[in-house]
């Protein structure tokens, strides 16, 4: 079945760090991949999508970039911010279904300090 | 503004107690989801509906029952037959085209059984 591998967390950074979170996946087809945030106490929040294998996702000075070669969605961000801690989740919805579900990573806490 | 409520927000009942958690969309959006996350798992698949009338399960369905009456309103309840029910309570829906299926997130209700 879908699965999808997050690396373990908590991350800890200190403000203006680069931040690489990993994200590699399992699936039949070309699943479109998410990252989601979640800020304490909240819901899930949509930081950025790809649908389509090379396609680059962006937000809120967030990239990542769909390789299909390495089944993998990594999440980067140049500078960060005591803002962005939080916790992030990959995502995937299998190809072709359009009210598919989505198979979710374990999450990585995200922590920066100032 | 249009969005996803879930309430209560806390959620407290005794063990053996029936429980049922709310979810209103007013997006209009066709499909709903309920995932349960517990720390250090991401999010679980529980039951979805893509239409009126109609659900199916998802990965955890037993001890949970739904029902979709109106499009707005997507129910669960967490019965006394649910082994561990101590958890936050996510639920999603997702809408046509126009959001490019993209699934938005109520705030959650934690809900603690005792």
């Amino acid at each position: 079945g879908d699965s999808v591998t997050q690396m373990e967390g908590p991350v800890t950074l200190s403000e203006e760090a680069f931040l690489t979170i990993n994200c590699t996946y399992t699936a039949t087809g070309y699943p479109s991949l998410f990252w989601y945030v979640q800020y304490p106490g909240e819901g899930l929040q949509l930081l950025l999508k790809a649908t389509k294998a090379d396609d680059k996702g962006s937000n809120k000075g967030f990239e990542a970039t769909y390789r299909k070669e390495t089944t993998s969605f990594h999440l980067e961000k140049g500078s960060v911010q005591v803002s962005d801690s939080a916790v992030y989740f990959c995502a995937l919805r299998r190809g072709g279904t359009s009210y598919g579900k989505l198979t979710f990573g374990q999450g990585t806490i995200l922590t920066v300090h100032p | 503004d249009g969005g996803i409520t879930q309430s209560p927000k806390y959620l407290f009942r005794k063990e053996g107690q029936n429980v049922t958690l709310s979810c209103e969309q007013n997006l209009n959006h066709d499909a709903m989801y309920w995932y349960r996350q517990d720390p250090g798992q991401g999010l679980r698949l529980i039951y979805y509906s893509q239409i009126v009338n109609d659900f199916q399960k998802g990965d955890i369905a037993e001890g949970y029952s739904v029902s979709r009456e109106k499009k707005e309103s997507f129910p669960l309840t967490v019965t006394s037959a649910q082994k561990n029910p101590t958890a936050f309570y996510l639920c999603a829906s997702t809408g046509g085209q126009e959001s490019s299926y993209e699934q938005y997130f109520g705030p959650g209700t934690r809900l603690t059984v005792t």
